[in-house]
C-alpha cells in the first residue's frame, strides 16, 4: 500500500518568510497528524485532525503556525513568519480511527532557518 | 498531559549481546505503547507495540515488557545485529477520539562490530 507522502522533502529559508508543507495520508485513515521533531528529540505533535476536525492543537504555536485539512484528506502547514527554532524535521503521520492504533509516519519535510 | 521518559539516552553493545531501553508514564490512563525505530534520515517505524492488557508480547529478537502498576515499560532486543543501530523511541498513548501519541526523547543504539 502507498506510505505518506510529504513534499518537499528539503528547505531552507531566511528567518521571517514562509513556507509551506503538504501531506497526503494512507488512503482511508481519517486521522492525520503533524510532528515537529527538532534534531535529537522525540516527535513532538503540533496539531492532530479527524477527517477536517481539529483534535488536537494545543502546542500548535499559533501566532505563526497554522494547519488545515480542508477536505478530509491532504492537509498543509503553513510557518509564517519562520524562526531559527522552528528548524526541525516536519513528520506528518496518519492511522485509522477503529482501534487499530498504529500511526504510520511520512518521510519528513527538513526545513533549516537561517 | 502525559510525559514520557525514556533511558538511557545512548547504548552501545557488541554484536550479539542483548540491549534494553526502559521508559516511563505519567498517565495511568494510558493503554497503548508503540515503540519506533528511526534509522538516519529516515521516518520512525513501528517495530512492537503493547496494550495495557497484556504484561509481555514478542516478536522474534524483539519483546516488550509493560508494567502498569509502576507505569513502566521496557524494550529488549536479544542477540544484536549492526542493523539494529538506530535511534528507538518509545510512546504512550490514550485510545479515545483516535488517538494522541506522546514520545519519549530517543535512544541512540550503536551496535558494535
Amino acid at each position: 500500500e502507498a506510505g505518506v507522502a510529504q513534499s518537499p522533502r528539503y528547505k531552507i529559508i531566511e528567518k521571517r518568510q514562509s513556507v509551506a508543507f503538504w501531506c497526503n495520508p494512507i488512503s482511508g485513515h481519517a486521522t492525520l497528524y503533524w510532528y515537529q521533531q527538532i534534531l535529537g528529540q522525540g516527535p513532538k505533535l503540533l496539531i492532530q485532525f479527524q477527517n477536517n476536525g481539529v483534535v488536537d492543537d494545543s502546542q500548535l504555536p499559533k501566532d505563526r503556525f497554522s494547519a488545515e485539512r480542508l477536505k478530509g484528506v491532504d492537509s498543509t502547514l503553513k510557518i509564517q513568519p519562520a524562526k531559527l527554532e522552528d528548524s526541525a524535521v516536519y513528520l506528518c503521520a496518519s492511522s485509522f480511527t477503529d482501534g487499530r492504533n498504529t500511526i504510520y509516519f511520512g518521510e519528513g519535510s527538513w526545513l533549516t532557518v537561517v | 498531559g502525559e510525559n514520557v521518559e525514556q533511558h538511557p539516552s545512548t547504548l552501545s553493545v557488541q554484536e550479539g549481546d542483548s540491549a534494553v531501553i526502559k521508559c516511563t508514564y505519567s498517565d495511568s490512563a494510558s493503554n497503548y505503547f508503540p515503540w519506533y525505530k528511526q534509522e538516519l534520515g529516515k521516518r520512525p517505524q513501528l517495530i512492537i507495540d503493547i496494550r495495557s492488557n497484556v504484561g509481555e508480547k514478542k516478536d522474534q529478537r524483539i519483546a516488550v515488557t509493560l508494567n502498569k502498576t509502576a507505569k513502566h515499560f521496557s524494550l529488549h532486543i536479544t542477540e544484536t545485529q549492526p542493523e539494529d543501530s538506530a535511534v528507538y523511541f518509545c510512546a504512550a498513548s490514550i485510545y479515545n477520539y483516535g488517538q494522541n501519541f506522546v514520545f519519549g526523547p530517543g535512544t541512540r543504539l550503536s551496535v558494535l562490530p
